[in-house]
C-alpha cells in the first residue's frame, strides 16, 4: 500500500506556480521522498527527490517539512504540458517505488 | 543516449496464448524493474532483477509469470496462458548500479497488452 495521501485532482492557471500537496505521516527517518509524473499513459517521469532539505531542479522544487510528515511539489510557472498524474513516493535504500492514485494536475489555458 | 527501450509497443493476445514482453535497459544501466497498470489505476511493482539475478519479485503473480535479465539481451516477462485479467500496460525501469538503490528509474514507453 501507499505511504503517502494526495488531492485526486487540482487546477492550475497556465503561467502559474502549481503547488501539489503530500502527506506522509508515517514516513521514516531513512525514508526519501520521490515525485513522479505520467503523462497521458506514458511511462512515468522522474521529476525530483529529496530527504529533508528543500530540493531544486530544473524541472520543479520541493519543499519538506521539518517534522519531515508532508511534502509540496512546486512547478513554478506551469505549461500545458505539465497535465499529468502526479505521484508522490516514499522510498527506502533498495525498495521498491509504490505508486498510488496521484493527483491529476490540469493546467487551464 | 536511447532511453529505455520497450517491444512490442502493443500486443494482442488470445486467452491461453502467451506474451513475451521485452525491455532495453538504458545504456549502462544493470537494475531492472518490471510494473503494471490496469487501467485508471497507478502502477504496481512486479519484480526488480540484475544481470542474471532475481532481486524481488515479491509483486510477481505466483503461477504463469515469470521474468529473466540474461547477461546479453534484454530483460524478458513472459505471460503464459494469459486471460482477460492480464490486460494492461506493463511498464519497465532501469536505474544504474552506481549510487545504489536510490537512484532514480528511468521508465520505457510501456507494452500494452490486450487479451482477447
Amino acid at each position: 500500500d501507499a505511504k503517502t495521501t494526495q488531492p485526486p485532482s487540482m487546477d492550475c492557471a497556465e503561467g502559474r506556480a502549481a503547488n501539489l500537496p503530500c502527506n506522509h505521516s508515517t514516513i521514516s527517518g531513512n525514508e526519501y521522498v520521490y515525485w513522479y509524473r505520467q503523462i497521458h499513459s506514458q511511462g512515468p517521469q522522474y521529476i525530483i527527490h529529496g530527504l529533508k532539505n528543500n530540493e531544486t531542479n530544473e524541472m520543479a522544487s520541493l519543499i519538506i517539512t521539518e517534522d519531515r510528515k508532508s511534502s509540496t511539489l512546486i512547478l513554478p510557472h506551469a505549461t500545458l504540458r505539465d497535465t499529468a498524474v502526479y505521484y508522490c513516493i516514499v522510498r527506502a535504500l533498495n525498495e521498491k517505488l509504490t505508486f498510488g492514485t496521484g493527483t491529476r494536475l490540469t493546467i487551464i489555458p | 543516449n536511447a532511453g529505455v527501450m520497450q517491444n512490442p509497443r502493443h500486443l494482442v493476445r488470445r486467452r491461453g496464448q502467451e506474451a513475451r514482453l521485452r525491455c532495453s535497459p538504458m545504456k549502462g544501466h544493470s537494475h531492472v524493474y518490471w510494473y503494471r497498470q490496469l487501467p485508471e489505476e497507478g502502477l504496481k511493482f512486479m519484480v526488480y532483477l540484475q544481470k542474471e539475478n532475481i532481486i524481488d519479485e515479491s509483486g510477481m503473480p505466483k503461477e504463469r509469470f515469470s521474468a529473466e535479465f540474461p547477461k546479453e539481451g534484454p530483460s524478458i516477462l513472459r505471460i503464459q496462458q494469459v486471460v482477460r485479467g492480464d490486460s494492461a500496460a506493463y511498464f519497465c525501469a532501469s536505474s544504474p548500479a552506481i549510487g545504489g538503490g536510490l537512484n532514480e528509474q528511468f521508465f520505457g514507453p510501456g507494452t500494452r497488452l490486450t487479451v482477447l
